[in-house]
């Protein structure tokens, strides 16, 4: 069974902190990569893609993977009380076509 | 542009009946995912459609069927309902048929079985 690790949470920070996620995932071969945010009783928004090991910036939000240890992360940095939301990670695993496979999210709350 | 839209946004059954979920992929998106979403669970994949062909079906039971019309709107389709499907059902479009997880959902059907 493919599957993806990540913590439930709640992960406190206060405001202007940096705020990190955190996720593994088990199959080894897996090449692309998602974060996706989920405001409570909305849908997910994906924010994040990362198809490379290292890291991958976009505004105030960077991902790393590092596929040797497979394991993908999201850093958010200068947090703001309106960053409070759920974070999903996801991965389209081998050969599974435009399947994503998501973890359980990890709640996220910037406390001012 | 319109994004995904589904209906209807919310519904209420009872166990036993049928459901039938509607969704409008965003212009020029020719692929469409379902999703289910448990309360506290990250979404799981039911059904992949591109090009009105089935691409990929999740680990759920024959109860649950799909389609994908020619202009590339898509309805799921759950019979004999029971408690435990009781979820958001998310439907997601993409531009591409494979080897894409950048998907845009739409704000989801929430079924509340009785």
């Amino acid at each position: 069974q493919k599957e993806v690790e990540q913590n439930s949470g709640p992960l406190s920070v206060p405001e202007g902190a940096i705020a990190s996620l955190n996720c593994t995932y088990s199959d080894r071969g897996s090449q692309s990569f998602f974060w996706y945010r989920q405001y409570s009783g909305k849908s997910p928004e994906l924010i994040m893609s990362i198809y490379s090991n290292g890291d991958k910036e976009d505004g105030r939000f960077t991902a790393q993977l590092n596929k040797a240890s497979q394991y993908v992360s999201l850093l958010i940095r200068d947090s703001q009380p309106s960053d409070s939301a759920t974070y999903l990670c996801a991965v389209n695993f081998t050969g599974g076509g435009n399947k994503l496979t998501f973890g359980t999210g990890t709640q996220l709350k910037v406390e001012l | 542009d319109a994004g995904v839209t589904q209906s209807p946004t919310h519904l209420i059954k009872t166990r036993g009946q049928h459901v039938t979920l509607r969704c409008s992929p965003i212009s020029g998106h020719k692929s469409v995912s379902w999703y289910q979403q448990v309360l506290g669970q990250g979404p799981q994949f039911i059904f992949q459609y591109y090009e009105k062909e089935e691409r990929g079906r999740g680990n759920f039971p024959d109860r649950f069927s799909a389609r994908q019309f020619p202009n590339y709107s898509s309805e799921l389709n759950v019979n004999a309902l029971l408690l435990g499907d009781s979820a958001l059902y998310l439907c997601a479009s993409s531009l591409v048929g494979e080897n894409t997880g950048e998907l845009f959902f739409g704000e989801g059907s929430r079924l509340t079985v009785l």
